[in-house]
């Protein structure tokens, strides 16, 4: 079974609908991530969680909205998608470890298209 | 300037050939360095962490060169597996989150 776990795997929907993409990790970490992928951009983060409750704004958090209700589920929303919110969206989990930031590992990532 | 900067490629090379690429970076509070891979519409994976005095890990060697400010990336006897984009990752020092760059595409020609 896969550490962290992304569902869906793929959307397709229409502009102005709410959307939920959901991640959960059976890794333990406090910290998970959500980050968007775009050809020529790389990685992008929306959003990020140390643990329970905790919300912290990414580099790109308009237009979105994220909920960290346990330690092993953080989800990410789509108030009102809009086409140009279209990509590859990844979920990450890490750890801390004598104060420094262990390498990240990521969910499978979702495909999301807004027509 | 980008904090993470990466030639993008693509890097064509003979299967067998040794390949090498770097990634510079911009605040000399970097303190953790990474390789990542990344298959084609695929995860990011992570392939070596970098350290300071250098590592390697079977073909693939890392190197940190903080004068310089950039890490590389040197993979000997290359194999068609091979083929992906590496993406470099840096962390600075009491910042939360680590920054991506965008990736250097490498394909390994047969």
């Amino acid at each position: 079974d896969a550490d962290v776990t992304q569902t869906p795997r793929n959307r397709i929907t229409k502009t102005g609908k709410r959307i939920m993409l959901e991640c959960s990790q059976t890794k333990g970490h406090d910290r998970m991530y959500w980050y968007r992928q775009d050809p020529g951009l790389g990685l992008r983060l929306i959003y990020y969680s140390f643990d329970v409750k905790d919300i912290n704004k990414g580099e790109i958090s308009d237009g979105y909205s994220v909920s960290r209700q346990a330690q092993a589920k953080f989800s990410l929303s789509l108030e009102s998608a809009i086409p140009n919110q279209t990509a590859l969206y990844f979920c990450a989990t890490s750890a801390m470890d004598r104060g420094f930031n262990q390498p990240q590992h990521f969910g499978d990532g979702t495909r999301l298209s807004i027509l | 300037r980008k904090e993470v900067e990466q030639d993008p490629g693509p890097f064509n090379v003979p299967e067998g050939a040794t390949v090498a690429f770097n990634c510079t970076y911009s605040n000399s509070a970097s303190q953790s360095f990474f390789w990542y891979r990344q298959d084609c519409r695929k995860e990011p994976k992570l392939l070596m962490s970098v350290y300071s005095s250098g590592n390697e890990d079977g073909r693939f060697t890392a190197q940190l060169n903080r004068a310089s400010q950039y890490i590389s990336l040197l993979i000997r006897d290359s194999k068609l597996s091979d083929s992906a984009t590496y993406l470099c990752v840096v962390n600075v020092l009491g910042n939360e989150k680590l920054t991506f760059g965008t990736g250097t595409r490498l394909t390994i020609i047969p």
